[in-house]
């Protein structure tokens, strides 16, 4: 099936850096979505972003779908923005979201 | 925005008995949601889809004897652990997606963390 590889693994920031994450797709996926789960475990939408450019805040993120990667902004990064980073996809034509690997994120003051 | 619930946010339970989880879209309707389960530092893996008035369909690899899903109306779908065990212990995640369209954006419940004893 498909592997959807996010980096990096882990990441640790002093608050106010900035940082990119990247999603890598093995093959094409379909809608491509950036969540954040927080540390209870509750999954947020940043953003549906099938392709292009899109910026909310302090984050914005960029699908290039014909060569198969997304990017996740963060600037001016705050302790509220820990947790874990997910991308997620549709595969194969259909309604199922694949997941990537996810990128845990620690920023500390 | 769309609100997705679930219930119990935890349960703890003893081996052998049956857990039931809730899954419930707040302000819209979905004929499809979607079961997850996590594994401690792991992603999410998806367990099966409920559809709304049909059967559900499972992954492979899932039982559908052990995780019995129901989705009885457009805002309400459950998840049975049959005979939980230790193994079982896990968070569940459930989704809908936030028009009938069920490759739009998928929003997501709270989770339940199930622990069998």
């Amino acid at each position: 099936g498909i592997q959807v590889e996010q980096s990096p693994p882990d990441l640790i920031l002093q608050e106010g850096a900035n940082s990119t994450l990247r999603c890598n797709f093995s093959d094409s996926v379909n809608n491509l979505q950036w969540f954040h789960q927080n540390p209870w475990g509750q999954l947020i939408n940043l953003f549906y972003i099938p392709s292009g450019t899109k910026q909310n805040g302090r984050l914005s993120a960029t699908t290039v779908a014909t060569e198969r990667y997304s990017l996740l902004y963060i600037s001016s990064s705050q302790t509220t923005d820990s947790g874990v980073y997910f991308c997620a996809g549709y595969t194969g034509g259909g309604n199922k979201l694949t997941f990537g690997t996810g990128t845990q994120l620690k920023v500390e003051l | 925005g769309a609100v997705v619930s679930q219930h119990p946010s935890w349960v703890i339970c003893k081996s052998g008995t049956s857990v039931k989880i809730e899954c419930r879209s707040l302000d819209f309707q979905a004929t499809t949601m979607f079961w997850y389960r996590q594994f401690p530092k792991q992603s999410l893996m998806l367990m099966a889809t409920s559809n709304e008035g049909s059967k559900a369909t499972y992954e492979q690899g899932v039982e559908k004897d052990k995780f019995l899903i129901n989705h009885a109306s457009l805002t309400l779908s459950t998840l049975t652990v049959t005979s939980a065990h230790p193994e079982d212990s896990s968070f569940y995640i459930c989704s809908a997606p936030g028009t009938y369209t069920s490759t739009d954006t998928q929003y997501f419940g709270p989770g339940t963390r199930l622990t069998v004893l």
